[in-house]
């Protein structure tokens, strides 16, 4: 079974610029999420989606983060524009319709903003 | 606001000793707990996850809560060089919106 796939595994942008993140769940996952790692700290919940609907976008910062996953399949994460400190690694995971405590989670994108 | 609480580390344990990270958490409602293992530069692995209080064995690890102490640890038994990782504890309350809410996590190095 393949896993959560994301793009791109890195980046590196100028503050103000804009960026956007791509998320490919497991086949058959109904439930993406979206956290962001600073460095030295855990994952923290931005969003999450059950098929195409947002259940928790609390702290989504959107001002500037946006998320979307239009036919429940794919998922995008975009910032605009960014601030020094959106360095982070943003990662995506997923989980079954069965049993939503168990996520998978993504290789992750690592955002340098300078 | 939902807290989870770990001490960063790092935990020094010789090889074959056995290892105990442990985990607070401030939402009495969270139902779920979990405890991740993370190398550097990786994504996060699910190694264990507890339901209700008293401790869950799975090979080398076991995981034990109390939710009066609002309390849950990771022991890891016979250490290994390759259990030198980041665990990073982690809890949600089972509800419509079960995103996790993690801690730090606490830094181990296996010495051998």
């Amino acid at each position: 079974e393949a896993g959560v796939a994301q793009s791109p595994r890195y980046k590196i942008i100028e503050k103000r610029q804009s960026v956007a993140f791509w998320c490919n769940p497991i086949s058959g996952h109904a439930t993406l999420y979206w956290y962001q790692q600073i460095l030295g700290q855990g994952p923290k919940l931005l969003i999450q989606f059950q098929n195409n609907g947002v259940v928790d976008d609390s702290q989504l910062p959107k001002d500037r983060f946006s998320a979307e996953r239009l036919k429940g399949v794919d998922s995008t994460l975009k910032i605009q524009p960014a601030k020094l400190e959106d360095s982070a690694v943003y990662l995506c995971a997923s989980s079954t319709p069965v049993s939503t405590d168990t996520q998978y989670f993504g290789p992750g994108t690592r955002l340098t903003v300078l | 606001q939902k807290e989870v609480e770990q001490n960063s580390g790092p935990l020094s344990v010789p090889e074959g000793a056995i290892a105990s990270l442990n985990c607070t958490y401030s939402d009495r409602v969270s139902q779920s707990f979990f405890w991740y293992r993370q190398y550097s530069g990786k994504s996060p692995e699910l190694i264990m996850s507890i339901y209700s209080n008293g401790d869950k064995e799975d090979g080398r690890f076991t995981a034990q809560l109390n939710k009066a102490s609002q309390y849950v640890s990771l022991l890891i038994r016979d250490s290994q060089p390759s259990d030198s990782a980041t665990y990073l504890c982690a809890v949600n309350s089972g509800g419509g919106a079960d995103g996790l809410t993690f801690g730090k996590g606490t830094h181990l190095i296996i010495q051998p």
